[in-house]
Parts: structure tokens; C-alpha cells; sequence
């Protein structure tokens, strides 16, 4: 079976602090996909980034960082320099392809809050 | 623009009173799916559709059904709705593969008394 767990359930730091949230996964298959999705107080779910499971190569995007360790099954997200509009619902999910249907496995979510 | 357009973004309704909630997208996806997000649960998946007039139950699928008629529309009806449909529903689609980023409605508050 597919699973995916988010551990922390809520994070709460100081503005410009480091934050990482994890994100650690579970599947028989060779070949999968995962993703972030961040869902702010607006309530509208926004893709983040994808990553395949032949590609362990890490990813920076501004302020953003994705580690993705085959290893460990894991493929978490670090937020650089957090700012208050960083405050959202965080997903990580991983996606398969079975016999022509693509099926979204979601973590539990972490509530991340940034105080000024 | 390209969006997937959920209506109602909000509905309080009573114990089995039949309801429709719409999803349509302008991308010419063929792949389209309903979720309920619910406190702990993360987002779990109702039903899906692979393209016009093919569809498949998803984790969650009791109490819900889908149709789709026409590409670009994918409604979620609750016959019988009853409160633990209780939920935030968000409809999604994409291009057919496993590596291709969902894009999702802006999701309906359902609440069901």
C-alpha cells in the first residue's frame, strides 16, 4: 500500500527563521512521483513542485529547498528565511500510474504559522 | 486563464436533501477527481474519471457519485447527504500521467445537518 506521513502536525516559528517540514513516504513501486502542495488561509491548493523517483537531485527555488533521499524515503521541504505569508497548510504527495489512472496518495498536512 | 471552478464554494444543507456540487475546467484535461479534506485525514480521493464517460470509485467513495457527460465537466452528487459528508471537497484535473501536476478548484464547505 501507498502512504504517506507528515509527522508534524503544526509548526509554529519566528519570522526569518529556518523551518523544515517533513515528509516521509511509503510504496512498492520503481517508478513514482511526489509532490508539494501548499494551501493558504484562502483555501485554494497550490503545486509547489514535482519530483520523480529518478531524480534524486535536490531543488532550489528561491527561499524554498526540496531534499529528496531514496534512501530514507523521504522528501522534505525547507522553508530559508521564513516571512509571515509563508503561514499555510503544507501537503506532500505522492502519485502513481495504474492501469491508466493517476491516483494522489496525500500526507495528513502540517499547519505551518509564521509570527512576526 | 486556466482554472478548474468549483460551485458552491459554501452550502449548509439538511440530512438528505439531494445535492450537486459542479466542477468544470478549461485546460481540456482528461483526467479529473474529486477529494475531501478533513482534519488529520489529509486530502482522500472519492471518485475519478479517465475521460468522458469513464469513471472509477476512488478511497472514499460511499455515499457520493459522479458523472461525466462532457470533457470539461466532472459534478459530485450526494443523493443522500448525511452529516458525516461533513467535509471540504476540492475538485481536481490534469493531463493523463503520472508526473503531471493537478490543478485544483478552490474548493466547497459543505456542511450537512
Amino acid at each position: 500500500a501507498q502512504k504517506v506521513t507528515q509527522a508534524q502536525t503544526e509548526i509554529s516559528v519566528v519570522e526569518k527563521e529556518d523551518v523544515t517540514l517533513d515528509c516521509v513516504y511509503e510504496t512498492r513501486d520503481t517508478t513514482y512521483y511526489l509532490f508539494w502542495y501548499k494551501q493558504p488561509p484562502s483555501g485554494e491548493l497550490v503545486f509547489l513542485i514535482r519530483r520523480n523517483s529518478f531524480d534524486e537531485q535536490n531543488e532550489i527555488s528561491g527561499r524554498y529547498s526540496w531534499n529528496f533521499q531514496k534512501s530514507t524515503s523521504s522528501f522534505n521541504f525547507t522553508i530559508t528565511a521564513s516571512q509571515v505569508v509563508d503561514s499555510a497548510v503544507y501537503f506532500c504527495a505522492l502519485t502513481r500510474w495504474f492501469q491508466g489512472a493517476q491516483k494522489l496518495v496525500f500526507g495528513q498536512g502540517t499547519r505551518l504559522t509564521i509570527n512576526p | 486563464e486556466a482554472q478548474v471552478t468549483q460551485n458552491p464554494r459554501y452550502l449548509i444543507t439538511v440530512t438528505g436533501k439531494k445535492l450537486t456540487v459542479t466542477c468544470s475546467q478549461n485546460m481540456n484535461h482528461e483526467y479529473m477527481s474529486w477529494y475531501r479534506q478533513d482534519p488529520g485525514l489529509g486530502l482522500r480521493q472519492i471518485y475519478y474519471s479517465m475521460n468522458v464517460e469513464v469513471t472509477d470509485k476512488g478511497d472514499v467513495p460511499e455515499g457520493y457519485k459522479v458523472s461525466r457527460k462532457e470533457k470539461r465537466n466532472f459534478p459530485l452528487i450526494l443523493e443522500s447527504p448525511s452529516p458525516n459528508q461533513t467535509s471540504l471537497y476540492f475538485c481536481a484535473s490534469s493531463l493523463s500521467g503520472p508526473n503531471t501536476e493537478a490543478f485544483f478548484g478552490q474548493g466547497t464547505r459543505l456542511t450537512v445537518v
